[in-house]
This record gives structure tokens, sequence and C-alpha cells, in this order.
């Protein structure tokens, strides 16, 4: 059975930093292309950052674009998202979700809360 | 980048009712497109990749069509576990970006 199970989130000052972990298992994680996904309260999905199987190229969605970095380490399963520069409006449930093989999302995580105020 | 545009934003219907929602690409994604349903308080769930395919284990109730730019996803007969939110997503290009949402109501 897939799982992925994120963690990590919590309260953090603007300007501060945070790292998620996603902690994947039911599958051949080194195969997978690896996404991050955020919903902001009351708002819709926003794509953040993905990074690939292969060659690890990673991508970006404008808002975080400088400020993120997606990392995996297939000898752990595990997917990471080092946040940086937080800002009020990175608030958001953040998830972890796995790229089927050349397609799209195919499974999510529960999600961890990230809540970024003074 | 791409956006991505859904309509309606909500839409009230009925039990047994047909639901057909609508999302447009601003530029051509050939059949690069997926559909999520999302539950209050609850993680996403992957519908339909490629346009038109189901994923395993999502019932024949749930259609998706389209390419290019014109894309829809159908709810055969609404049932109640179906009032939900829906999302369209495509991933013909970096950033992937999705459709802000159809919200599904009990009329």
């Amino acid at each position: 059975e897939v799982q992925l199970v994120e963690s990590g989130g919590g309260l953090v000052q603007p300007g501060g930093s945070l790292r998620l972990s996603c902690a994947a298992s039911g599958f051949t994680f080194s195969r997978h292309a690896m996404h991050w996904v955020r919903q902001a309260p009351g708002r819709g999905l926003e794509y953040v950052s993905a990074i690939s199987s292969s060659d690890g190229s990673t991508y970006y969605g404008d808002s975080v674009k400088g400020r993120f970095t997606i990392s995996r380490d297939n000898f752990k399963n595990m997917l990471y998202l080092q946040m940086g520069s937080l800002r009020p409006d990175d608030t958001a449930v953040y998830y972890c979700a796995r790229e089927a093989l050349g397609t799209a999302v195919d499974y999510w995580g529960q999600g961890t809360l990230v809540t970024v105020s003074s | 980048d791409i956006q991505m545009t859904q309509s309606p934003s909500s839409l009230s219907a009925s039990i047994g009712d047909r639901v057909t929602i609508t999302c447009r690409a601003s530029q051509d994604i050939s059949n690069y497109l997926a559909w999520y349903q999302q539950k209050q308080g609850k993680a996403p769930k992957s519908l339909i990749f490629a346009a038109s395919s189901l994923q395993s284990g999502v019932p024949s109730k749930f259609s998706g069509s389209g390419s290019g730019t014109d894309f829809t996803l159908t709810i055969s007969s609404l049932q109640p576990e179906d009032f939900a939110t829906y999302y369209c997503q495509q991933y013909s290009s970096h950033p992937l970006t999705f459709g802000g949402g159809t919200k599904i109501e009990i009329k």
C-alpha cells in the first residue's frame, strides 16, 4: 500500500525557516517524481515544487522560487522541502504527492500545517 | 505560466443529477490534464489523468474528456459522497498549475 506521511509543520515567525519531510513507503520511491502542493486556509490547491526521479531536476512555483528548496533521499525514501524567508502568506497545509510514472499525481499524503505568524 | 480556468466556481445539484464541470487552459496542453476531488478537511484524491483515464479504483460514474485547451469532468449520477470540490491541473509544463476549483453543493 502506498503511504506518504508528512511531518515538520508548525508555527514559525515571519522570516524564519522550516523543513518539511515526507516519508514514503509501499512503492519503489526512486522511480517516481515527487511533488509538494499547498493549500492556504479556505483557498484552492497551489503547486509548490517537484523533483524528478531520474536526474534530480527541480521545479518551483513562482511564489516560492528562490526561497524554497526541494530534495530527496532515495536511500531513505524521503522527500524534503526546505522553506526559508517565510511569509504569512506561506501559511497553508502542505501535501506531499507521488507522480505516477510519466503522468499525473496519483497519491497524496494527509498534509502538514505550516503557520507563519508572529 | 499556463493559466487554468474552471467554471463554474460552485454549483448546487440534487442527488441523481448529471453534473459537468469545465476547465480551460490558456494554451494547448494536449491531454496533459488531471482531475482531483477534495472533501472538506481531507487530502485531495486523484480521479482522472490524461484527460479521460480513470485512476485505479475510481468509479465509472466519473468521466473526463477534451484535449488542447478545453476539458470537462462529468459525474453521471450525483451521490451524497460526490459533494466536494473538484480541481483540474495541467501537467504539460512546469510550473504545473491548478484551476481555482468547483464546489458542488447539495440543492
